[in-house]
């Protein structure tokens, strides 16, 4: 089985652009989940998506956007991006089922300037 | 409020020494406890969780209620032990949210 699939790798932007990063989570996993990882704060919960439906959000601004399309790839968005966004945002799938096991890609590293 | 910590940044232990890492928790409820792993240029993956209360790679940890702990251990440490480490807390909700530690570096020296 593949594993879970991020897109890109790596990603320059300026200061006020808009991004969006890309998961494709593992076959026949319905749940993913994102979050961003900094060396000061770790690793924070962005939002996670179940059938489409945004199941549970963290604490960022409204710039963080999500979303889940039907064969469970999932997009994430942020827009007027800042400096403070830099960091490694990861993507993890599972099937679902509570507290199963979350697979995790290897991540975006998003470096604005 | 659910928060995970892990007091160590760093921990260095020789080969053959005992190790332990340590995770206190606070929720409002019973969470699940899990520890997550991340090898050198590898992705975080999942290394064991109480509920399933097993032994993987000779590590375990014991969920610990009244002094709401999930520390980490292994008798013997091996330097393939390096790595990374997170302690996580998820809710009994209906969601995957995983709330992470912010992580312990373990080095094992030859």
């Amino acid at each position: 089985k593949a594993g879970v699939t991020q897109t890109p790798r790596y990603l320059i932007k300026t200061r006020g652009q808009q991004v969006t990063l890309s998961c494709s989570p593992i076959s026949g996993h319905r749940s993913v989940s994102w979050y961003q990882q900094t060396p000061g704060q770790g690793l924070q919960f962005l939002f996670e998506y179940f059938s489409e439906t945004q199941r549970n959000k963290g604490n960022f601004p409204g710039r963080f956007s999500g979303r889940q399309f039907s064969n469970s790839r999932s997009e994430m968005n942020v827009s007027t991006l800042e400096l403070g966004d830099s960091a490694l945002y990861l993507c993890a799938s599972s099937p679902g089922r509570k507290n199963t096991e979350a697979f995790f890609g290897q991540g975006t590293r998003l470096t604005v300037v | 409020a659910q928060r995970v910590t892990q007091p160590e940044k760093l921990l260095s232990v020789f080969k053959g020494a005992p190790v332990e890492l340590k995770c206190n928790y606070s929720y409002s409820g019973s969470p699940e406890l899990f520890w997550y792993v991340q090898y050198s240029r590898q992705r975080l993956q999942l290394l064991l969780r109480h509920i399933s209360r097993e032994s993987i790679k000779g590590f375990t940890a014991d969920l610990n209620k009244g002094e709401t702990s999930f520390h980490l251990k292994k008798p013997f440490a091996q330097e393939e032990d390096s790595a990374m480490y997170y302690c996580a807390l998820s809710g009994r909700g209906g969601s995957e949210k995983l709330v992470f530690g912010k992580g312990t570096k373990l080095t094992v020296n030859p």
